[in-house]
């Protein structure tokens, strides 16, 4: 089972930062924190990952509390095609990962 | 430095057939995942493997599904005897040591 928890969906519209929220409020010491996305019927794309710190690359931004409890993806402009289902997913390295549902995130023009 | 590479992208079966799924990892990765969409619903994981060894078999149904990671050559998803409830996409993923996986485009299952 994920054990992860994310809002179902949410609206953002174009241009904005996009934030979506992530609960692991039972993530271990050695679990790091890992963001996928979907777009429709594509294979799933890594996004950004982090243990403690917060990380930045070309795609987004990672937030995550000092209590490691829970976390923030940013996409910063979002456009039009970053709809897609966002996984925030906790795992060790080398460990496999289990997908939950999601957050289907919709780019409104 | 290609990508992972699924094929064929597109496979349709009759029932009772045999299916092969080929995933070739990216150069320099040696674990290999496997995951199934079905229509509509969410990835679910079917088996983990390293060059010629299972690491991971937990999701794979105990049936008429294998998988194997040869010394040389691609990562097989083998489906025998396919039914119609098989058809879905099915993604493969390698990763490196310390890394996110890299998927690839998936191969998707028609079974007629």
């Amino acid at each position: 089972d994920a054990k992860t928890t994310q809002p179902p969906s949410m609206d953002c519209a174009e241009g904005r930062a996009a934030n979506l929220p992530c609960n692991h409020s039972t993530i271990s010491g050695n679990e790091y924190v890992y963001w996928y996305r979907q777009i429709h019927s594509q294979g799933p794309q890594y996004i950004i990952h982090g243990l403690k710190n917060n990380e930045t690359n070309e795609m987004a931004s990672l937030i995550i509390t000092e209590d490691r409890k829970s976390s923030t993806l940013i996409l910063p402009h979002a456009t039009l095609r970053d709809t897609a289902v966002y996984y925030c997913i906790v795992r060790v390295i080398d460990d496999k990962i289990i997908f939950g549902k999601g957050t289907r995130l919709h780019i409104l023009p | 430095n290609a990508g992972v590479m699924q094929n064929p992208r597109h496979l349709v079966r009759r029932r009772g057939q045999e299916a092969r799924l080929r995933c070739s990892p990216m150069k320099g990765h040696s674990h290999v995942y496997w995951y199934r969409q079905l229509p509509e619903e969410g990835l679910k994981f079917m088996v983990y493997l390293q060059k010629e060894n299972i690491i991971d078999e937990s999701g794979m149904p105990k049936e008429r599904f294998s998988a194997e990671f040869p010394k040389e050559g691609p990562s097989i998803l083998r489906i025998q005897q396919v039914v119609r409830g098989d058809s879905a996409a099915y993604f493969c993923a390698s990763s490196p040591r310390r890394e996110g996986y890299t998927f690839g485009s998936g191969t998707r299952l028609t079974v007629v």
